[in-house]
């Protein structure tokens, strides 16, 4: 089956420092990718639309210049928390749809993101 | 943009009882209809989905109904188990993202009892 492999599980960093998170496709290639926060006891909320070779797709609210996504290749996605403060503490989720027409969704295992 | 409620919160049940989880959305547009189990810790996964040209799907002990009129979605789990206490969260499709653009409802604390 498809699998979304997501690095690291957990980082702890210091106010004012950037965090790069990995999401990668194992076995199937995606040219789209989403990436999801979630807060303690809370549902996910779709941050961007992480698009291959091409410029990802923010949703309203969501800086763009404080959360970088880069798609450079069909199996691997990055996420960069830039200047990181306390309040970006949150558990960051990469999901990816599967080989095929209308395949299903498939999540990482999350990096939970300590900003101390 | 589409919205997705997810009733109950919380949900505790004996074990062997059966759960149901209901969830209503805004946008009619809506075409798939995903239902996610979330471990702690861990990133949701996907237990079973609907698409809006079937009515109900079932999966084992697992089954979905969907009533496109009405614009809810329902999952049903029989004979519960311990290992299905988890965060279970449905989720419908924004059609102007395509379909796999996901709106996930609030989430329900399933806890089965021994």
């Amino acid at each position: 089956g498809a699998v979304v492999s997501q690095h690291p599980s957990r980082v702890i960093c210091k106010s004012g420092t950037s965090v790069k998170i990995e999401c990668r496709s194992l076995d199937f290639q995606a040219t789209t990718m989403f990436w999801y926060r979630q807060f303690p006891k809370q549902s996910l909320m779709l941050m961007a639309t992480s698009n291959e070779g091409s410029k990802a797709t923010y949703e309203q609210g969501v800086e763009k210049d404080k959360f970088l996504i880069n798609h450079a290749s069909l199996t691997l996605s990055t996420l960069t928390v830039t200047s990181a403060h306390p309040e970006d503490s949150s558990f960051y989720i990469c999901s990816a749809p599967g080989q095929g027409y209308n395949s299903p969704l498939h999540f990482g295992n999350g990096t939970r993101l300590t900003v101390t | 943009g589409e919205n997705v409620e997810q009733h109950p919160s919380t949900l505790s049940v004996q074990e062997g009882d059966s759960a149901v989880i209901k969830c209503t959305y805004s946008d009619s547009a809506s075409n798939y209809f995903p239902w996610y189990k979330q471990e702690l810790g861990k990133g949701p996964q996907l237990i079973i989905d609907i698409r809006s040209n079937v009515g109900e799907k079932k999966d084992q002990r697992i089954a979905v109904t969907l009533n496109k009129t009405a614009k809810h979605f329902s999952l049903h789990i029989t004979e519960t188990q311990p290992e299905d206490s988890a965060v279970y969260f449905c989720a419908a499709n924004s059609p102007s993202g395509g379909y796999n653009k996901l709106i996930f409802g609030a989430g329900t604390r399933l806890a089965v009892h021994p």
